[in-house]
Parts: structure tokens; sequence; C-alpha cells
């Protein structure tokens, strides 16, 4: 059982709101993910980050934000909220190195009214 | 179009019936494959992992083959159960990048009916 979290696990919002999801890690892992999941949809990679203050875009565009001050979190806001937004979000981490495994959270399955 | 193909989409078994689920890749430069457990509600779990040379891996009741060469690999279900029942989820890795690009499949639902 891998020790990722992440909260809220459900989260029903108006349009305009700012968000922030949660997601922490107690593995010491450097690397951590965001993707966003639709339904019978594959993985998008929305942002990773390779450590401490480092942060990158990934291949679907978002207009999330996330950062990066501790190694074991990594939290995404959005800072206004819109029905496209709806989705399911994921964060997942893994060691450095070839070949690891990315260890992910239940999610967040996020809805924009 | 998607860089990683699975099939079917969905599949229904009974309980105590064997499946196969499909991956085809077209991602090059490989570096490997694994494949994710996905139950509802739940994040991905990996299954196994298949590098370049490796034909075949099992992991109990998880059977992961690799053809390299023809960019195809199939995971294989024996004795299903109950728990089975989750999303199966084919990731294939490649060598051209520092992240090591993660290319993601849509998924077989597996359903096993008792």
């Amino acid at each position: 059982e891998a020790d990722i979290y992440q909260t809220p696990r459900y989260l029903v919002i108006g349009t305009g709101k700012k968000i922030t999801l949660e997601c922490s890690q107690t593995m010491g892992h450097d690397k951590m993910y965001w993707y966003q999941q639709d339904p019978g949809m594959e993985l998008h990679l929305i942002h990773y980050s390779y450590g401490v203050n480092s942060t990158e875009k990934g291949d679907l565009s978002s207009e999330s934000t996330v950062s990066r001050i501790r190694t074991e979190h990594f939290p995404l806001t959005l800072e206004s909220a819109r029905p496209s937004h709806t989705s399911q979000y994921l964060c997942a981490s893994s060691s450095t190195g070839s070949g690891q495994p990315q260890h992910f959270g239940d999610g967040t399955r996020l809805s924009i009214l | 179009k998607n860089q990683v193909e699975q099939s079917p989409q969905s599949l229904i078994i009974l309980e105590g019936k064997n499946c196969t689920l499909q991956c085809n890749y077209t991602v090059s430069p490989f570096s490997n494959l694994r494949w994710y457990k996905q139950d509802t509600g739940r994040g991905p779990v990996s299954l196994t992992i298949m590098t370049f040379s490796e034909n075949t891996k099992s992991n109990g009741r998880y059977t992961a083959t690799l053809d390299a060469d023809t960019k195809q690999s199939s995971l294989h279900i024996t004795a299903s159960q109950l728990s089975d029942s989750a999303s199966y989820i084919c990731v294939v890795s490649d060598r051209g990048s520092t992240l090591g690009r993660l290319y993601f499949g849509r998924g077989t639902q597996l359903t096993v009916w008792p």
C-alpha cells in the first residue's frame, strides 16, 4: 500500500471559487505528478516536479498551478474554477531512477457547478 | 492517435475463468511497459513491469507478456476472482527524455461475475 494521500476525495463547488487539491507522500520521493482522468479516457499529465522548487507543465494544458515547497507536499490550485475543470485529479510520486513505478493516490473527484 | 491502444475496451467473465487483455503500442524508443490495476474510486496500482529483454513475467495469477518486435503486450489473468473487477491500464515509457515520459492506454474495464 503506497503512502500517498489526497484530500479532499470529493469536492462539489460553485463556479469562480478558488480550489486547492492537496497531495502528500511519506516515501521521500523526489518526483511528483498530477494527472487528470476522465471516464474511459487515458490519464493526462498536467504538472510534474523533480524536487523542491521544481515544477513543470505537463502535456495537457491546464489552468491550474502547483507548488513544491516541501518534498512531501505537492498541492494543485485552481484560482477560479469552471465547469470545464470537472474531472478526477490523481497525484502520484516516484523515486529517482529508470523504471521506478509511480505510486498513485486515490484521487480527488472534482465537480464544478 | 493514442500511442497505446488497449483491447477490449470492456470485458465480462465468470468467476474462475481466465482472460487475456491486449496492449499494442507505437512508442519509440521503448524503455519499459507496465500494467496497472485501478479499482473503482482508487488510484492505479502497479502489477508488473516489462523491459525490452523480458518476454514474460508473473505476479501471482497475473502473467504479462511482451513482444518488443511487434510492440504488443498481453496480461493474462488466471482463475479470475470477484476482486479482479477493475480497470487494467497499460503504460509505456520511452527513453527519449529525462522524464522517461509515460504513455497511457485507456484501459480495459474487467467485470467478474459470480
